[in-house]
């Protein structure tokens, strides 16, 4: 069953702005990933973050994590038309063995 | 870095008749496999975790005897659809989880597009 739930649906905005994502999520978690999908290919691993870590940082991503909340944020900083793609947050769920996706972000920059 | 392919990329079937894909492992040993279905425009949604040489665990409402899974060695991870049918089209990606590595990394396959007229 899906977990996660994601915020907006679908994003649009100018090349050079920045772009943010939310996941909000139900169980408790040894770490949540995000991941990239260009359309139709697979998928392209991100960040993670650990349950015990607030922000995270790599490149032009900045991933935050709320365990009060259980939410996400991903900001993609100073967007370019490459970042075109879906955006998935995904949980590790203490005790399952497995990763629950989200239903995704369709982020498309304008050039 | 960890490799995941899939074989084949895209396949075009005809309804009844039955479908394997395959998931290898290229530069590791993999002793869990993960098959995820993804529809157009959702998500990711795990079918099934298979762990080497033992018989899948399947999630809630996947039926087991319309996928088989077969994880018969540390590098290679099959999923047959039996007697496909056109609502089994979908996108069809696998991971792994490399033998002794962290436990939290997944490697994912570029994924199987199955289409079923």
């Amino acid at each position: 069953s899906q977990q996660g739930e994601e915020d907006p649906q679908a994003l649009s905005i100018q090349e050079g702005e920045n772009a943010t994502m939310n996941c909000s999520y139900k169980t408790s978690i040894n770490n949540l990933q995000w991941y990239r999908q260009n359309s139709g290919r697979g998928l392209v691993h991100l960040i993670l973050i650990r349950s015990n870590e607030r922000e995270k940082h790599s490149g032009r991503l900045r991933v935050t994590l709320d365990t009060s909340k259980k939410s996400s944020s991903l900001l993609i900083t100073a967007s370019r038309a490459a970042d075109t793609a879906s955006y998935f947050c995904a949980t590790d769920v203490q005790g399952a063995q497995k990763l629950v996706f989200g239903q995704g972000t369709r982020l498309t920059i304008n050039p | 870095g960890a490799v995941v392919s899939q074989h084949p990329s895209w396949v075009i079937c005809k309804s009844g008749t039955s479908v394997k894909i395959e998931c290898r492992s290229l530069d590791f040993q993999a002793t869990t496999m993960f098959w995820y279905r993804q529809f157009p425009k959702q998500s990711l949604m795990l079918m099934a975790t298979s762990n080497e040489g033992s018989k899948a665990t399947y999630e809630q409402g996947v039926e087991k005897d319309k996928f088989l899974i077969n994880h018969a060695s540390l590098t290679l991870s099959t999923l047959t659809v039996t007697s496909a049918h056109p609502e089994d089209s979908s996108f069809y990606i696998c991971s792994a989880r490399e033998a002794g590595g962290r436990a939290d990394t997944q490697y994912f396959g570029p994924g199987t597009r199955l289409t079923v007229l």
